[in-house]
């Protein structure tokens, strides 16, 4: 199992961009969450996924888009980048809401 | 929606002594409360959790126990070692379980 895999690793944008970050699990996992952690801060929640077709707001979802049209797969849009969407962003999966295995993470830099 | 609180924000203890961080939450229906571990660069990955139907959970040098009553759990390092060295974040569950709360997050450096 390769758990949770997100792409890219590393990217910068500039001001306006778009992009879309990828998270897959093999884990057949029901839940998925999209996390963002600024520099020596916490883990603010911007969407999250029970289930294929469904999807919800977490804290921050704000300038933020998300699809879960397969279990596997919950790609986050970043539609007009701007500097305060700089961050480390976190995917991560759970089989039934409790322990959450989380993904590497992308380090985005907009400017 | 479901508040998490952490404390302390830092700490620093000698290579050997405990340390212990607390959390508190808010919504008394809480039933699960984890505890993650990042260290610098990494994913947080789970350490240890407890559910509300017992009051302490061991593994090895780490526990943790709960107090539904006043609300709060706190992580118990024991022995502690350089490599216990990075940010602990608790958490708990909200919108009746669909997602969590993760409090600031403490991070902990154990000095040799």
């Amino acid at each position: 199992n390769a758990g949770v895999t997100q792409t890219p690793k590393f990217r910068i944008l500039k001001i306006g961009q778009s992009m879309t970050l990828q998270c897959t699990q093999d884990m057949n996992h029901n839940y998925m969450y999209w996390y963002r952690q600024d520099p020596g801060m916490g883990l603010k929640l911007i969407y999250y996924s029970v289930g294929a077709g469904i999807t919800d707001k977490g804290e921050v979802p704000n300038g933020y888009n998300v699809s879960r049209s397969t279990t596997e797969d919950f790609p986050l849009r970043l539609e007009l980048a701007a500097p305060s969407q700089t961050s480390v962003y976190f995917c991560a999966s759970s089989y039934r809401g409790d322990e959450q295995y989380f993904g590497p993470g992308t380090r985005l830099t907009v400017t | 929606g479901e508040n998490v609180e952490q404390h302390p924000s830092t700490l620093s203890v000698q290579e050997g002594d405990s340390a212990v961080i607390k959390c508190t939450y808010s919504d008394s229906a809480s039933n699960y409360f984890p505890w993650y571990k990042q260290e610098l660069g990494k994913r947080p990955q789970l350490i240890i959790d407890i559910r509300s139907n017992v009051g302490e959970k061991k593994d090895q040098r780490i526990a943790v126990t709960l107090n539904k009553t006043a609300k709060h759990f706190s992580l118990h390092i024991t022995e502690t070692q350089p490599e216990d060295s990075a940010v602990y974040f608790c958490a708990a569950p909200d919108n009746y379980g669909q997602n969590f709360v993760f409090g600031p997050g403490t991070r902990l450096s154990v000095l040799p």
